[in-house]
């Protein structure tokens, strides 16, 4: 079956807009995951869904940031008013439920390249 | 609050060379363990996992990983380094037993493989 995928793989926006990212998880893959990549570091946590809930939003780094999955499937990271300091590779995972075996393996998509100027 | 440090941002070897990128980390109690690879252009390709059992643990490619307790590391191989291998590395870790299982990675190896 098809992985995760993302849209727009890449979107170049002028500083003050609003940008969304779209995140579509593997197929039955309840839970999903937003990581920010800034250049020559690792991924970091940004937010976690399960199903619809969104159950750890520890990851966001300002109100400026938000996330929803109104149908428990795709998954849209909203950034209002970009600043040049969000320009970075945005990656969405999806995994197994929590509990279930090889729940902990998660699936990345190929991600989005935000570049604002 | 768990860490995860990947000593040598770069590491070159030639063609036929042993692999070695190195991974410790930072946890009250042993997390899970993982190994990623970033391809240019490409999404995170999950290598190899340690969860529970035998603590050398085979990946695809041809890596393994051993996870030792004492030194609080899941140091990553492979005895022959092949052209195909060059591309980032990430160590990651996750709660043992979270409710999210969320990653805390590594700040990555480049590995470069010289003919």
């Amino acid at each position: 079956g098809a992985g995760v995928s993302q849209s727009p793989r890449y979107k170049v926006t002028k500083r003050g807009q609003d940008v969304a990212l779209r995140c579509d998880p593997i197929s039955g893959h309840v839970s999903l995951y937003w990581y920010r990549q800034a250049l020559g570091q690792g991924p970091e946590f940004l937010t976690y869904f399960n199903y619809e809930a969104q159950q750890d939003k520890s990851g966001l780094p300002n109100d400026r940031f938000s996330a929803e999955r109104p149908e428990g499937s795709i998954s849209t990271l909203t950034i209002q008013r970009t600043e040049q300091r969000d320009s970075a590779m945005y990656r969405c995972a999806s995994s197994l439920e929590p509990g279930l075996a090889k729940s902990y393996e998660q699936y990345f998509g190929p991600g989005t390249r935000l570049t604002v100027t | 609050a768990q860490s995860v440090t990947q000593l040598g941002s770069h590491v070159s070897v030639s063609e036929g060379a042993l692999v070695l990128l190195r991974c410790n980390y930072s946890s009250s109690v042993p997390p899970y363990l993982f190994w990623y690879v970033q391809y240019p252009n490409q999404g995170l390709q999950l290598l190899l996992k340690y969860t529970t059992g035998a603590t050398l643990v085979k990946g695809i490619n041809g890596f393994e990983a051993e996870f030792k307790k004492s030194e609080t590391s899941f140091h990553l191989t492979k005895p022959s380094a092949h052209m195909s291998d060059a591309a980032e590395y990430f160590c990651a870790v996750s709660e043992r037993g979270g409710a999210t299982n969320k990653l805390i990675f590594g700040t990555g190896t480049l590995l470069a493989v010289q003919p």
